[in-house]
């Protein structure tokens, strides 16, 4: 089955630094990539998706890329700010599946920006 | 966007016990699922739940131990069943919107803690 490995387990940077997220996963069959934004005592929240068939997708100061060939994808979030600071997590996913739409979660990163 | 909601937010239960948690979405659903989030790790799924059906459970859950029921497309409930202090954990249920495509949203979670 999929496995996601995340990297870092913990990032820490400057308000206003760029911070990079990284995944690998080993189902070349996954094609569904979110990435989530868990703050403390609260939900995961979904904050940028990308799907197989796009190398990058932005949202205001995040973005994410994919490489299939390599089986990578990443979070980039530029200008941090302490509101930053959270749990991210990567997850794949193949929708298509029999098992349609279930994740597989990486191992999450924990994000602190400093003021 | 969707609301959706979990009953209870939080219990404190008995080893030996059983608990049944409730996930009510307002929107229209295609796919929901129930995530265990263990004290400070990343999310594992537990099981698709199946309107009508059998839920669809992930290597390593049994039916006996977290039964789920998916009486409507809105409404799901998972029971932790014979509860251990292993058991500790957040439950997530999280769902797919119809007309949302892959998106996947959480319900805000039930902390359960087994003495």
């Amino acid at each position: 089955g999929e496995n996601v490995e995340q990297h870092p387990s913990t990032l820490s940077v400057q308000e206003g630094d760029s911070a990079v997220i990284k995944c690998t996963y080993s189902d070349s069959a996954s094609n569904y990539f979110p990435w989530y934004k868990q703050e403390l005592g609260k939900r995961p929240q979904l904050i940028i998706d990308i799907r197989s068939n796009v190398g990058e997708k932005k949202d205001q100061r995040i973005a994410v890329t994919l490489n299939k060939t390599a089986k990578h994808f990443s979070l980039h979030i530029t200008e941090t700010q302490p509101e930053d600071s959270a749990v991210y997590f990567c997850a794949a996913s193949n929708p298509g599946s029999s098992n349609t739409g279930k994740l597989i979660f990486g191992q999450g990163t924990t994000l602190q920006v400093k003021p | 966007s969707a609301v959706i909601s979990q009953k209870p937010s939080r219990d404190i239960c008995q080893r030996g016990t059983s608990l049944t948690i409730q996930c009510q979405v307002d929107s229209q659903v295609t796919m929901m699922f129930w995530y265990r989030q263990q004290p400070g790790q990343s999310l594992t799924l537990i099981a698709t739940a199946n309107q009508g059906s059998e839920a669809t459970y992930e290597s390593g859950f049994v039916i006996d131990k977290f039964p789920i029921s998916r009486p409507n497309l809105t409404f799901s409930t998972l029971t932790v069943s014979n509860m251990s202090p292993e058991d500790s954990s957040i439950y997530l249920c999280s769902v797919q919107i119809r007309g949302r495509g892959y998106e996947q949203y959480f319900g805000p979670g039930t902390r359960l803690t087994v003495t």
